[in-house]
C-alpha cells in the first residue's frame, strides 16, 4: 500500500529565509512522487514530480525536491521565501495502479515580512 | 487551453436531497479523476475514467455516489440522499493517457449539507 506523511501541519518562515517542507512516503512499488500547491479558492497546481529519472527535481517558482530512497523522503525546498509562497502544500505518491494520487494532509506555509 | 472547469463552485443543500456536479476536463485529455477533500485533509481519490469507461473506484465511493462520463468528454458526479458527512470540496482533475502523472485540477465544488 502507498501512503504519505507530511511532517508539520504549519511552517512559518521569514521572507528571504529557506523553505523546507518535509514529506516521507511508503510505497510497495517504485514510487512516483509529487508536490502540489493550493492557494485559497483555487485548484491544486503541480509544483514538481519525480518519476524515476533524476533524484533532484526542479519545479516552478524556484522550488526543488530531492528523492532519497534510503530515507523514503521527498522534501520540498526553496532557498529564499517570498510572500507569494504562502499557501498550502501537498505531497502525493502514486497509487500502485498508476492512476490515483494519494495525498498527505498538507502543510500550510506562512511567510512573514 | 482553458483548464479544468467545475460547476457549480458552491452548493448548499439539505440532508436527503440529491446533488449533481459537473466537470469539464481539458479538451484533449482522455483521463478524468474525481477526488474529495475535507477540511484539514488532503484530497482523497474517488474514481477515474479513461474516455467513457470508469476503470477504478475507491471504497469511499458508496452506493449513493455515481459518476458518469457518457461521451468521454465532461463528467458528472451525483450524490443521492446527501448526508452531513458528504460536506466537502469535490475536485476534478484530468490528464493525458500517456502522461497520466501530470494531473490538472479544477477549482472544485464546495458542498455543504445542512
Amino acid at each position: 500500500a502507498q501512503s504519505v506523511t507530511q511532517l508539520g501541519s504549519h511552517v512559518s518562515v521569514s521572507e528571504g529565509a529557506l523553505v523546507l517542507l518535509r514529506c516521507n512516503y511508503s510505497s510497495s512499488v517504485p514510487p512516483y512522487l509529487f508536490w502540489y500547491v493550493q492557494y485559497p479558492n483555487q485548484g491544486l497546481q503541480l509544483l514538481l514530480k519525480y518519476t524515476s529519472a533524476a533524484t533532484l527535481v526542479k519545479g516552478i517558482n524556484g522550488f526543488e525536491a530531492e528523492f532519497k530512497k534510503s530515507e523514503t523522503s521527498f522534501h520540498l525546498t526553496k532557498p529564499s521565501a517570498h510572500m507569494s509562497d504562502a499557501a498550502e502544500y501537498f505531497c502525493a505518491v502514486s497509487g500502485g495502479s498508476r492512476t490515483a494520487l494519494i495525498f498527505g494532509k498538507g502543510t500550510t506555509l506562512s511567510v512573514s515580512s | 487551453d482553458t483548464g479544468v472547469s467545475q460547476d457549480p463552485r458552491h452548493k448548499i443543500t439539505k440532508r436527503g436531497q440529491n446533488v449533481t456536479f459537473r466537470c469539464d476536463p481539458i479538451s484533449e485529455h482522455n483521463r478524468l479523476y474525481w477526488y474529495r477533500q475535507t477540511l484539514g485533509q488532503g484530497p482523497e481519490f474517488l474514481t477515474y475514467f479513461q474516455n467513457e469507461a470508469q476503470l477504478e473506484k475507491s471504497r469511499l465511493l458508496s452506493d449513493r455516489f455515481s459518476a458518469e462520463r457518457p461521451k468521454g468528454s465532461f463528467s458528472t458526479l451525483e450524490i443521492q440522499r446527501t448526508e452531513q458527512g458528504d460536506s466537502a470540496m469535490y475536485l476534478c482533475a484530468s490528464s493525458l493517457n500517456g502522461n497520466w502523472e501530470t494531473q490538472y485540477f479544477g477549482p472544485g465544488t464546495r458542498l455543504l449539507v445542512l
